[in-house]
């Protein structure tokens, strides 16, 4: 398995409260996403990086926010956490921006 | 805006009993099509990248195909450890664009 790990794993949290979900690769890869899936939606781009310091948004960023101060770690924070952002999220990381590595995933609940 | 559209939704399969999973896409200028396979509580696993049409690449029981608007994910004599979802994902510039999947459940 690609070495990617995801923190924390499982959280619950009330609406309107700050989140970071954090990802940490091994790998080195330059590319870097953030994915959240619900049942119907598939797998839906909120994020992504392409190197240090540079981010990018995708198709559902809207509430969301991240960051990459090192190679290896990507954040993702929510700002004020609503209901509809329960969901379970994916890192996942690119040597190329073609075939993407994914992580375990966290699943989120917010209250 | 890209689509990608997986069909069916769920497919039950007798041990042994072949079938075929479809991905159908429209895409500005596709540089890749990928399948994963993904797990009940894990993330998608990659399983092939394919390029242009009339390409064909294999893995144990599983064989993708694709044409210029279509993809097929072939299951050949599958067993119980098949069941999965299969995910079809296209690749337009930085981002994929993925499919809801198709729930494969293979009974013994």
């Amino acid at each position: 398995d690609a070495g990617i790990t995801q923190s924390p794993r499982h959280k619950v949290t009330e609406t309107g409260t700050p989140v970071t979900l954090r990802c940490h690769q091994t790998e080195n890869h330059r590319y870097m996403y953030w994915y959240r899936q619900d049942p119907g939606h598939g797998l839906r781009l909120i994020h992504y990086s392409y190197g240090v310091k540079d981010t990018d948004k995708g198709e559902v960023s809207d509430g969301y926010s991240v960051s990459r101060s090192k190679t290896e770690d990507f954040l993702l924070t929510l700002e004020s956490a609503t209901s509809s952002q329960t969901s379970v999220y994916f890192c996942a990381i690119s040597p190329d921006r073609a075939k993407q590595f994914f992580g375990p995933g966290t699943r989120l609940t917010v209250l | 805006e890209d689509q990608v559209t997986q069909s069916p939704e769920a497919l039950r399969l007798q041990e042994g009993e072949s079938s075929s999973l479809n991905c159908s896409y429209t895409v500005s200028g596709l540089r890749g099509l990928f399948w994963y396979r993904q797990d009940p509580g894990k993330g998608p696993e990659f399983l092939f990248t394919l390029y242009s049409a009339g390409e064909e690449k294999e893995k144990e029981r599983l064989k993708a195909t694709l044409t210029k608007k279509e993809s097929f994910l072939h299951i050949t004599a599958p067993k119980p450890e098949d069941s999965a979802t299969y995910l079809c994902a296209v690749q337009d510039d930085y981002k994929l664009s993925f499919g809801a999947g198709t729930t494969v459940t293979v009974r013994a």
